[in-house]
């Protein structure tokens, strides 16, 4: 079965507005990343998150383990926000990805 | 601070033609080593870890190998490409923590 699922699975936004991307995980996890994959494909660390809320810049985390589920703020989207957004889970030494979030921001 | 390196960029192979791809890691001792498809679409799929020298995991049986020569040295390779080998793979290090990943190969098989 599905073990990490993002939601939406795209999402279209003006730029200043705001966003919250959501992960669903069916078991229990080590950690959890969330990563942003520019247009080049670089995978960009954003968090990496067990539990509790982090923040950078624009950029929120939250992850609720008991519940599974975390959750990707950004506030005041800008052009170059856009891009995927991927969660993934730790267990073990292993990441298991969602299939991410298509984020186009327009100007 | 650490690095890790890809190459090449972009690939493109003829049907049943070799394969080696390759990934370096700077900065860091005895890290684990991971390679990584993304295939047509968003997913990536988890291909071979290594926790050490000459010690490589396969998550998914396939027409591909992994190596590990050195501590910061992983090789991807075929010994003969199949079309639904073409990709982007991505090679990522770890130790106790978050994984980060290299800029990836995209390889084309035609």
């Amino acid at each position: 079965g599905i073990q990490v699922e993002q939601s939406p699975p795209d999402l279209i936004l003006q730029e200043g507005a705001n966003s919250t991307l959501r992960c669903n995980f069916s078991d229990s996890v080590n950690n959890l990343q969330w990563f942003h994959q520019n247009p080049w494909g670089q995978l960009i660390n954003l968090f990496y998150i067990p539990s509790g809320t982090k923040q950078n810049g624009r950029l929120s985390a939250t992850t609720v383990a008991t519940e599974r589920y975390s959750l990707l703020y950004i506030s005041s989207s800008q052009t170059t926000d856009s891009g995927v957004y991927f969660c993934a889970k730790t267990s073990g030494s292993r990441l298991t990805f969602g299939e991410g979030t298509q984020l186009t921001v327009n100007p | 601070s650490q690095t890790i390196h890809q190459w090449p960029a972009t690939l493109v192979q003829p049907v049943g033609s070799p394969l080696s791809l390759e990934c370096t890691v700077e900065g860091t001792s005895n890290p684990n080593l991971y390679w990584y498809r993304q295939a047509a679409g968003r997913g990536l799929q988890l291909l071979f870890y290594s926790v050490g020298i000459g010690q490589i995991s396969s998550e998914v049986p396939q027409n591909l190998s992994a190596s590990r020569p050195q501590d910061r040295q992983f090789i991807l390779s075929s010994k003969k490409l199949l079309l639904s080998d073409s990709g982007f793979y991505l090679c990522a290090w770890s130790v106790a923590g978050p994984q980060y990943f290299g800029p990836g190969t995209r390889l084309l098989v035609l």
